[in-house]
């Protein structure tokens, strides 16, 4: 099926440093999500876009609609060792419910 | 507020077998949709419900199936099982089809 390209795969970072994750598409999207997955939990939502250009925060988070609708960045400023966990970004097209997913950011934070 | 619940959480099928999860959404929340997430696929839509209704089917083959009673309470099946049917089947459920979806812990299913 559709998927979206999340880069990169993985990071392993220090605490207190920042960090920054995309998406992109060859598709056009109207809607795009990042949400977190911590081991044996579901998808929690971190942040909604809704407006092409739109930038975002929530507390140490930050993300941004592309201008183009065909990609999305998100970044976490002084991370910390709770930001641990798999990173996705969403998308979803007009005319559709249905969500996109990336295959995800996997982060590790070393106190 | 109780969140998405999932039953079970994992379970254990043979291969040929059929199988059914349940997902109760958020109180007041219609709609309820479906993902299976795997290693290689990542998460990928299978269908959503509003209002006992299919609205919307992902790219899955009709093994895989579902259904929406009137108290918004959705199952899942899945017949004659593959094991790359093996995989995280995660609900999410909204309140109307304007709002974003809250996920559920997900059924492990895993097919011997």
């Amino acid at each position: 099926g559709q998927q979206l390209n999340q880069s990169p795969q993985s990071m392993f970072i220090q605490e207190g440093e920042d960090v920054s994750m995309n998406c992109t598409s060859s598709s056009i999207f109207n809607t795009w999500l990042w949400y977190k997955q911590d081991p044996g939990e579901g998808p929690v939502l971190l942040i909604a876009l809704y407006k092409a250009g739109e930038l975002t925060s929530n507390g140490r988070l930050t993300a941004q609609f592309g201008i183009t609708r065909k990609d999305s960045f998100l970044n976490i400023s002084a991370s910390i060792p709770s930001d641990v966990g798999i990173y996705f970004c969403a998308g979803r097209q007009g005319g559709s419910e249905k969500l996109v997913f990336g295959k995800g950011t996997k982060l590790t934070v070393n106190p | 507020k109780a969140g998405v619940t999932q039953t079970p959480r994992y379970l254990i099928k043979t291969r040929g077998q059929q199988v059914t999860l349940s997902c109760s959404p958020i109180s007041g929340h219609r709609s309820v949709s479906w993902y299976q997430q795997t290693p290689g696929q990542g998460l990928q839509f299978l269908f959503e419900y509003f209002s006992e209704t299919q609205r919307n089917k992902g790219n899955f083959p009709g093994r895989f199936s579902g259904r929406q009673f009137s108290n918004s309470r959705s199952e899942m099946n899945v017949s004659t099982l593959e094991l790359g049917d093996s995989a995280l089947y995660l609900c999410a459920s909204r309140s109307s089809l304007n709002t974003e979806a809250f996920f559920g812990q997900g059924t492990r299913l895993t097919v011997v």
